[in-house]
């Protein structure tokens, strides 16, 4: 199976900041990749899919990019609302692999 | 409005078993391929299962094959998970979810607990 992995763990940034998280396959999954933004208590809401397509309703400071085996989530103007755990996910094919998560926190 | 409503979890003692439901609204359930997803206490997202839209595949975590049953009900719109051998990692929230986009919908959650 595709191992799915993230980078920062953990990322501590202010408002106004610029963030990128990045997300690597171990295979490729062509762009087949979604990212999801988790609050505590809450169920997931998909953000991006496709690698670069915007939920809608989603803000556009939310963008993906990359193909293949690399991938990034950008939040371009850190919002207070946005302080969360965020994570990929491959579907490609079953089984539906999510990365392990990266939480952003108030610096 | 789409709508994903859990239910059936619970306490439930190692080696037990448990069925969970999600009942489905707002959109085609017959032609929507569907997933469990769960959430142990403090740790990430784990896909669990999933159901094809036909409905004739399933396929598993290795950490649920040969304990896990995904199944559906057309006529009442809902999907079921069937829990056997339960142990305590499988302790968490679970989540039934449609599969369009990654995952677009998710109910809000069925916590199960295994323990003695």
């Amino acid at each position: 199976d595709i191992q799915m992995t993230q980078s920062p763990s953990t990322l501590s940034a202010s408002v106004g900041d610029r963030v990128t998280i990045t997300c690597r396959a171990s295979q490729s999954i062509s762009s087949w990749l979604a990212w999801y933004q988790q609050k505590p208590g809450k169920a997931p809401k998909l953000l991006i899919y496709k690698a670069s397509s915007l939920e809608s309703g989603v803000p556009s400071r939310f963008s993906g990019s990359g193909s293949g085996t690399e991938f990034t989530l950008t939040i371009s103007s850190l919002q207070p609302g946005d302080f969360a755990t965020y994570y990929c996910q491959k579907y490609n094919s079953y089984p539906f692999t999510f990365g392990p998560g990266t939480k952003v926190d108030i610096k | 409005e789409v709508q994903l409503l859990e239910s059936g979890g619970g306490l439930v003692q190692p080696g037990g078993s448990l069925r969970l439901s999600c009942a489905a609204s707002g959109f085609t359930f017959s032609s929507s391929a569907m997933s469990w997803v769960r959430q142990a206490p403090g740790k990430g997202l784990e896909w669990v299962s999933g159901l094809s839209v036909s409905g004739d595949r399933t396929y598993y975590a290795d950490a649920v094959k040969g304990r896990f049953t995904i199944s559906r009900d057309i006529s009442k719109n809902t999907l079921f998970l069937q829990m056997s051998s339960l142990r305590a990692d499988d302790t968490a929230i679970y989540y039934c979810a449609r599969d369009l986009k990654g995952t677009d919908y998710w109910g809000q959650g069925t916590l199960v607990t295994v323990s003695s």
